[in-house]
């Protein structure tokens, strides 16, 4: 089982609110704080989210990212179709000193 | 501005060599953790290594552990990923990102370098 999971798809319409969630199931990095990344198609990924709640400057507060035990989750409201593109969570684990990525959420917008 | 720019991604045969280059600029070099993030062809990101601002030290995942290296010339504000006995499972984009520590989050990433093992 990976150490960070998230739903594979998820969609929503123009102007919806979209939750995408990251589970966490390793004891290392349950007390850490969750990152979240924005990849664009067939561009490099930016980082979204970081210290699970915070947005770093020119990301839009449309995205907002909390964290609650070993879930955390990222949302998006006023869905736009620029927001189509897939995110990742990811986290630091502190014990084995390595980055953990899930495997990503492609987010289709209707 | 903050600019990374990878280079030296090439087709290499399995059991290989080669080394990336990052080179950055629009901030102060070596008071930052530098990062190599690879994407297998429609995969997800995964986490190769990452390198302290002063070089002193690197950290890397278990499947590159042993095969490859990182390095940095803070002279040079350049970061370096030594690649070596390439498999196939090594065909990827490799992406540099830069992070305040080693857990503060990859600020800043390159557009990547493609490197196919074949």
């Amino acid at each position: 089982q990976s150490a960070l999971t998230q739903p594979p798809s998820a969609s929503g319409t123009p102007g919806q609110r979209v939750t995408i969630s990251c589970s966490v199931s390793s004891s290392n990095i349950g007390n850490n704080p969750v990152f979240w990344y924005q990849q664009l198609p067939g561009a490099a990924p930016r980082l979204l989210i970081y210290n699970s709640i915070e947005r770093p400057s020119g990301v839009p507060d449309r995205f907002s990212g909390s964290k609650s035990g070993t879930s955390a989750s990222l949302a998006i409201s006023g869905l736009q179709s620029e927001d189509e593109a897939d995110y990742y969570c990811a986290a630091w684990d502190d014990t084995l000193y390595t980055w953990l990525f899930a495997g990503g959420t492609k987010l289709t917008v209707l | 501005e903050v600019q990374l720019l990878e280079s030296g991604g090439d087709l290499v045969q399995p059991g290989g060599s080669l080394r990336l280059s990052c080179a950055a600029s629009g901030f102060r070099f070596d008071n930052y953790a530098m990062v190599w993030v690879r994407q297998a062809p429609g995969k997800g990101l995964e986490w190769v290594g990452t390198i302290i601002g002063s070089g002193a030290a690197a950290y890397y995942a278990g499947s590159v552990k042993g095969r490859f290296g990182i390095s940095r010339d803070n002279s040079k504000s350049t970061m370096y990923l030594q690649l070596s006995d390439l498999s196939a499972e090594d065909t990827a984009v490799y992406y540099c990102a830069m992070s305040p520590t080693l857990f503060a989050g990859l600020f800043h990433w390159g557009q990547g370098t493609l490197v196919a093992v074949s």
